[in-house]
């Protein structure tokens, strides 16, 4: 079975930078995964944030980006601000028409 | 403006069944796969189902297979969730999404909860 994993939970200042990341456990994240990146906030519906291999969905400010670091796949958000706290999920596309979400990480901004 | 909105939840007792829709506006619907993802309760977010434009090719997740039938009907601009043997397990927020190009889910309904519960 496939897992997609980040790191659970994460803290940034107001106006740092923080990148959240998205692995396998048993293999390198790529291109061809085609990584894409959701926020989501409490009782809301998740927002798309960005995906392969680096774009924003309407209306995403440009502090946020994506990229391949190393075996994993990576968003960034830099500029940090209070609206950012939320719950961001990265889901992977595994091939035949299946895909595989992370675990979440719970980005607190304080 | 893209909109989807799910409809049909509520609580059922295992083992029986229910259906959901999803009713879409505000883009071309017949040209765009559509995909159902559930939320347990505090829990993430995970995968269940994709339907082709066309809908002749579906794909599920493991753990719905052979319980679930994803569905569409293009006249009516309508997605469709068909589950059978719920388990406790399927209780859980269940989201709509609209695919692009199988690379992102680019649009999201509101969400609709289905509780299994006896």
């Amino acid at each position: 079975q496939t897992v997609v994993t980040q790191e659970p939970s994460l803290s940034v200042s107001p106006g740092g930078t923080v990148t959240i990341t998205c692995g396998l456990s048993s293999a390198s994240v790529s291109t061809t995964h085609y990584p894409s990146w959701y926020q989501q906030t409490p009782g809301q519906a998740p927002r798309t944030l960005i995906y392969s291999p680096n774009v924003r969905s309407s209306g995403v400010p440009g502090r946020f980006s994506a990229s391949i670091l190393g075996s994993r796949a990576a968003l960034t958000i830099t500029r940090a601000q209070a609206d950012d706290e939320a719950h961001y999920y990265c889901v992977l596309y595994m091939g035949s028409g299946g895909w595989v979400f992370g675990g979440g990480t719970m980005l607190t901004v304080l | 403006q893209v909109q989807l909105v799910e409809s049909g939840g509520g609580v059922v007792q295992p083992g029986r069944s229910l259906r959901l829709s999803c009713a879409a506006s505000g883009f071309s619907y017949t040209t765009y796969g559509m995909h159902w993802v559930r939320q347990a309760p505090g829990k993430g977010l995970e995968w269940v189902a994709l339907i082709s434009y066309d809908g002749t090719v579906p794909y599920y997740a493991d753990s719905v297979k052979g319980r679930f039938t994803i569905s569409r009907d293009n006249s009516k601009n309508t997605l469709y969730l068909q589950m059978n043997s719920l388990r406790p397990e399927d209780t859980a927020v269940y989201y709509c999404a609209k695919d692009l190009e199988m690379i992102v889910f680019d649009y999201w309904g509101q969400g609709i909860l289905v509780t299994v519960s006896s």
